[in-house]
């Protein structure tokens, strides 16, 4: 079935980085865009970044801009985000998102968030 | 960037009732909305995309209207399954912002 499994998440110090992982199964991961949504406690969602099916396009919160980047490897079905420079404000609960996206005049458009991971949580604390 | 701003932020409800929920764009997005419905410690669940088209699965009960700047969600006969956050979002920026949330509760 189709899933998105994302790791990674931990207790880092304030200035220190992370990796997160979202593993893609039981659809073309490369025909799809993904996007990293984080929600901190009792908060709302927030949207983090997107990459194009094809990683030629990446798009992200000026929350993050410059402190993180994503990525993704189309051969082995895994996007990633790389955390650096935490902050408190940080803190939340990281999902992965799945975009189907579409075409309008040969340019690539993203659309919506139709399947989720159930998050990974990332916790910056001294 | 797009600020999406919902109406009301809570809102109490009995089951059968229709329910509306607002959201405005502060700039237009012709009808690259969609609705997300979120359960506590759950991660969100698509339910309207394009500001009208429901999601394959999602019940009957749930519609989407609107186009510009001003959004509906309507849930035309409450459920017991249907109190939850309800989130907003648009994608006609590559800043694809969500709404601050609209939470659900039994009356």
């Amino acid at each position: 079935q189709v899933q998105l499994v994302e790791s990674g998440g931990g207790v880092v110090q304030p200035g220190r980085s992370l990796r997160l992982s979202c593993a893609a199964s039981g659809f073309t991961f490369s025909a799809y865009g993904m996007h990293w949504v984080r929600q901190a406690p009792g908060k709302g969602l927030e949207w983090v970044a997107v990459i194009w099916y094809d990683g030629s396009n990446k798009y992200y919160a000026d929350s993050v801009k410059g402190r993180f980047t994503i990525s993704r490897d189309n051969s082995k079905n895994t996007l990633y985000l790389q955390v650096n420079s935490l902050r408190a404000e940080d803190t939340a609960v990281y999902y992965c998102a799945r975009d189907p996206g579409h075409y309008d005049s040969s340019v690539y458009y993203s659309d919506y968030m139709d399947v989720w991971g159930k998050g990974t949580t990332v916790t910056v604390s001294s | 960037d797009i600020q999406m701003t919902q109406s009301p932020s809570s809102l109490s409800a009995s089951v059968g009732d229709r329910v509306t929920i607002t959201c405005r764009a502060s700039q237009s997005i012709s009808g690259s909305l969609n609705w997300y419905q979120q359960k506590p410690r759950k991660a969100p669940k698509l339910l309207i995309y394009a500001a009208s088209s429901l999601r394959s699965g999602v019940p009957s009960r749930f519609s989407g209207s609107g186009s510009g700047t001003d959004f509906t969600l309507t849930i035309s006969s409450l459920q017991p399954e249907d109190f939850a956050t309800y989130y907003c979002q648009q994608s006609y920026s590559t800043q694809y912002t969500f709404g601050q949330g609209t939470k659900l509760e039994i009356k």
